[in-house]
């Protein structure tokens, strides 16, 4: 089964860091570029960061460049978000997602994990 | 970045209804254009990419229109599974942007 499993998410004070996990299973995970998407509470979704299957394209949203960082270990099928300097606004759902490239070139978000609760309160 | 405006917010439908829901870019982005759905306190769910093409298994009461930078999510004859919140996304260019949601609930 093709799946995607989160971790790591917790109460932290502001100021504060967390890393985040995301363990893939079922399908090449050195294959896909891979994604991570929060929502707040009551909120829509936003994209966060993104991975290359090599490492070798990052791309991060606005609101965390400078204090969140996207990582992989292929070898261990697994993704990683390390948050640093986290304020309120960063709690939120965060989801792990697989991006598929289609033949036709187009690319979306195919397979997500569950999400992971991350709050930050003093 | 590319910003994505969705409408309406919200709307009331009765079962059997058809609704559209309407996606606009900031500027073109080439039916790099994806909806997805979400239930409450669940991960969202791809239906649609490239602007119009079904995703696998999703049922072809969902179809996707538009080109450029308007674009239509459409569902044919509503099923009561069919009342979540739909999302757009562009994926033309980084930041990967999403519309804010459109509400589907049942009248």
């Amino acid at each position: 089964e093709v799946q995607l499993v989160e971790s790591g998410g917790g109460l932290v004070k502001p100021g504060g860091s967390l890393r985040l996990s995301c363990a893939a299973s079922g399908f090449t995970f050195s294959s896909y570029t891979m994604n991570w998407v929060r929502q707040a509470p009551g909120k829509g979704l936003e994209w966060v960061t993104s991975i290359s299957t090599g490492s070798s394209y990052i791309y991060y949203a606005d609101s965390v460049k400078g204090r969140f960082a996207i990582s992989r270990d292929n070898a261990k099928n697994s993704l990683f978000l390390q948050m640093n300097s986290l304020r309120a606004e960063d709690t939120a759902v965060y989801y792990c997602a697989r991006v598929h490239i289609y033949s036709s070139g187009w690319s979306a978000s195919d397979i997500w994990g569950q999400g992971t609760m991350v709050t930050v309160s003093s | 970045d590319i910003q994505m405006t969705q409408s309406p917010s919200s709307l009331s439908a009765s079962v059997g209804d058809s609704v559209t829901i309407t996606c606009r870019a900031s500027q073109s982005i080439n039916n790099y254009l994806n909806w997805f759905q979400q239930k409450p306190g669940k991960a969202p769910k791809l239906l649609i990419y490239g602007a119009s093409i079904l995703q696998r298994g999703v049922p072809s009461r969902f179809s996707g229109g538009g080109s450029g930078a308007d674009f239509t999510l459409t569902i044919n004859s509503l099923q009561p599974e069919d009342f979540a919140t739909y999302f757009c996304q562009q994926t033309y260019t980084p930041p990967w942007t999403f519309g804010q949601g459109t509400r589907v609930e049942i009248k």
